[in-house]
Parts: C-alpha cells; sequence; structure tokens
C-alpha cells in the first residue's frame, strides 16, 4: 500500500524558532492535510491543501502543496510552547472507490522548550 | 466548523466484556465515518470505514467479527469491541466526512476513546 515518509521524527527547539517538516509519498494524492494531535486527544485539522502548488497560510502555520503530488511541508514560525505535540500529515485520494481514506505519516514530536 | 464527539472518553473492563464505542458528528450529517486505532506514540491505523446505510469495508488484519460497527444514521456511527481481551487496550478513535463540512472532502476526527481492558 501506500507509504508516507515523514520527517524529521523528532524536533526540540527554543521557544521563536521556526519549525519545518515534511512528508513525502511514493504514489499521488490530490489533497494534503496536517492535523495537530495533543496528548489523549484527537487530531485537529490545522491545514487542507487541495491543488498541486498551492500555499496556504492558517496564523503562523504555513503548508504547501508539492508539484509533484508527492510531497507537502509544514511550517512554524515564531513557536510558543503550546505548539508542542504531533504533527501528523495525511494524503487523501478523493475518489468514491477510494472511500477518500487517509494515509497517515508517522507524525513529528515536537517540543519546545521556553 | 464541524464538530465530532465520542462517548466514553475513557472506558476501562473486565476482559470478555463488549464495549460500545460512540461517534457522533454534531453539526453536519456525516455520510462516511472511520474507526482508526492508536497505539502510544504511534500513528493512526485506520480499522474500518463505514457509509450510511452499508456494511463496513474492514482494513486487511482488522477482524469485523470482534469490531462491529454499526453506521445506522447520519450523525451517529457505533464500534463494538466484542470479548474483549487486554491486547485490545487501545486508544480508539473516530473521524467522520460529510457533504458540507468546512472544506471539500475533509475528515474531522473525534477525542478518542481510551479502552482498557483488565
Amino acid at each position: 500500500g501506500q507509504q508516507l515518509n515523514q520527517s524529521p521524527q523528532s524536533m526540540f527547539i527554543q521557544e521563536g524558532e521556526d519549525v519545518s517538516m515534511n512528508c513525502t509519498s511514493s504514489s499521488i494524492f490530490n489533497t494534503w492535510l496536517w492535523y495537530k494531535q495533543d496528548p489523549g486527544e484527537g487530531p485537529v485539522l490545522l491545514i487542507a491543501l487541495y491543488k498541486a502548488g498551492e500555499l496556504t497560510s492558517n496564523g503562523r502555520l504555513t503548508a504547501q502543496f508539492g508539484i509533484t503530488r508527492k510531497d507537502s511541508f509544514l511550517n512554524i514560525s515564531a513557536s510558543i510552547p503550546s505548539d508542542v505535540g504531533i504533527y501528523f500529515c495525511a494524503g487523501q485520494l478523493r475518489s468514491g472507490g477510494s472511500n477518500y481514506k487517509l494515509t497517515f505519516g508517522k507524525g513529528t514530536l515536537l517540543t519546545v522548550n521556553p | 466548523g464541524a464538530v465530532v464527539s465520542q462517548h466514553p472518553s475513557r472506558v476501562i473492563c473486565k476482559s470478555g466484556t463488549s464495549v460500545k464505542i460512540e461517534c457522533r458528528s454534531l453539526d453536519f450529517q456525516a455520510t462516511t465515518m472511520f474507526w482508526y486505532r492508536q497505539f502510544p506514540k504511534k500513528s493512526l491505523m485506520l480499522m474500518a470505514t463505514s457509509n450510511e446505510g452499508s456494511k463496513a469495508t474492514y482494513e486487511q488484519g482488522v477482524e469485523k467479527d470482534k469490531f462491529l460497527i454499526n453506521h445506522a444514521s447520519l450523525t451517529l456511527s457505533t464500534l463494538t469491541v466484542t470479548s474483549a481481551h487486554p491486547e485490545d487496550s487501545s486508544f480508539y478513535i473516530c473521524s467522520a466526512r460529510g457533504i458540507r463540512t468546512p472544506g471539500t472532502d475533509t475528515q474531522y476526527f473525534g477525542p478518542g476513546t481510551r479502552l482498557t481492558v483488565l
């Protein structure tokens, strides 16, 4: 099946620093999603990308849908302590045959030191 | 935004009993609901996909007689873990996709249910 490679696996940064993480796939998707999960909670949608090349921002977060449709990155600028958590990328094929299933990356654990 | 709830948030049961977990879409109609399982420090593993009014589609390796899924209405899906054993202990998360969810075809997740089988 499809595999997503998400990197880095974990990051330890100082408050105020910028963060970048990315996902690559062995096959194409037509939607890329980025989620954040806090301990003991479900994932919360941060950004959704629907077109190749699309660059979308949500506050301090910026994500891009790669031109090849096989990759995406998420940037967080000026990190703050509440950014701590696990970030997941997810790819989706928007077709009835795929049942719109998501394929998840393995996650990036972000720790922000005050 | 689209809100998905799960109940209960946490359940502890004895080995051999069955446990039912509910997933509700509160402000939209969910044509499709998904059930995931997540182990500590791991990613989400899709267990099954359910479309309202039809049988669930299970992922390879997931026992359909063990994990019963019912999607009887456009706002409710249930997962029943039958004859639970300690190895079934996990964090179970549902997600929902609807016709009018904000953002085309986006899945919104519930807060998860922590199941502990003694």
